[in-house]
C-alpha cells in the first residue's frame, strides 16, 4: 500500500513566520501535490510537481512556494505566514502513466493554525 | 470555468438501504471521474475511477455511473452500513491541464443510521 506521510498532524505558528510542511511518499510516484481544504471550498490545489526540481502552480499559489529536491519528498513553504493561511493542508502523490488519470494517494493532513 | 457540484446537505439513510450521491459538472467534458471517501480528520481515500467511455463501474457494494450527456455521475452504496458514514468527494481531471491534476467537488456527507 502507498504511504504518504506528512510530518505534523497539528501545527501552530505566528503571523510572519516562515513555515515548512513536509511530505514523504514511499511508492516512487512521480507526481506530488499540495492542497488546502477549507469548509465549503473543498480541496484547492496549491502546487504540483511531476518530477524532481519541477513544479507547477495550482489554483492558489500566492503566498506559498514548494521544493522537490528528492523524488520522495515534497515540501510546502509559507514564506510569511498570515492568518488567512490557517487551514488543513493535504499532500498527495500519484503515478505518472502517459495520458491516463491515476488515483491520488493522500496523507492525513496537517492542521495549521496561524495566530 | 469548470464547475463541480455535489449536494452540500448531508444524506441520512437507514442501514441496509442504498445510498445514492450525485456529482454534476458544467462547462467541461472530463475524460475521467474519480470518487474518494474522507473520514473526519483524515485524508481522502480513493474508491473508484470511471472513464468517459464507461457507463458503469462496480466494486463490491459500490457502483458508479457516468452520463456524459447529462454531465452527471451517480455513486451508489448498496446494503449501506454505519461504517459507510463519511464524506464522499468526486473529482474530475482538470480542464486543459492534462490528466495528472484533479479538480474536486466539495463533497457530500453520508450518515447511515443503525
Amino acid at each position: 500500500d502507498v504511504k504518504v506521510t506528512q510530518s505534523s498532524r497539528y501545527l501552530v505558528k505566528r503571523t510572519g513566520e516562515k513555515v515548512f510542511l513536509e511530505c514523504v511518499q514511499d511508492m516512487d510516484h512521480e507526481n506530488m501535490f499540495w492542497y488546502r481544504q477549507d469548509p465549503g471550498l473543498g480541496l484547492r490545489l496549491i502546487y504540483f510537481s511531476y518530477d524532481v526540481k519541477m513544479k507547477e502552480k495550482g489554483d492558489i499559489p500566492e503566498g506559498y512556494s514548494v521544493s522537490r529536491e528528492k523524488k520522495e519528498r515534497f515540501s510546502l513553504i509559507l514564506e510569511s505566514a498570515s492568518t488567512n493561511q490557517t487551514s488543513m493542508y493535504l499532500c498527495a502523490s500519484s503515478l505518472l502513466e502517459g495520458n491516463s488519470n491515476q488515483p491520488q494517494h493522500f496523507g492525513d493532513g496537517t492542521r495549521l493554525s496561524i495566530l | 470555468s469548470q464547475k463541480i457540484e455535489q449536494n452540500s446537505e448531508a444524506l441520512n439513510i437507514q442501514e441496509g438501504k442504498t445510498a445514492t450521491l450525485t456529482c454534476n459538472y458544467t462547462n467541461y467534458s472530463p475524460a475521467y471521474l474519480q470518487w474518494y471517501r474522507q473520514d473526519p480528520g483524515r485524508g481522502p481515500v480513493f474508491l473508484l475511477l470511471i472513464r468517459e467511455n464507461e457507463k458503469e463501474k462496480r466494486k463490491e457494494r459500490l457502483k458508479v455511473t457516468f452520463d456524459t450527456t447529462l454531465k452527471q455521475s451517480l455513486f451508489h452504496i448498496t446494503a449501506s452500513q454505519p461504517a459507510d458514514s463519511a464524506t464522499y468527494l468526486c473529482a474530475l481531471d482538470g480542464m486543459n491541464t492534462g490528466f495528472q491534476k484533479l479538480v474536486f467537488g466539495t463533497g457530500t456527507r453520508l450518515l447511515v443510521s443503525p
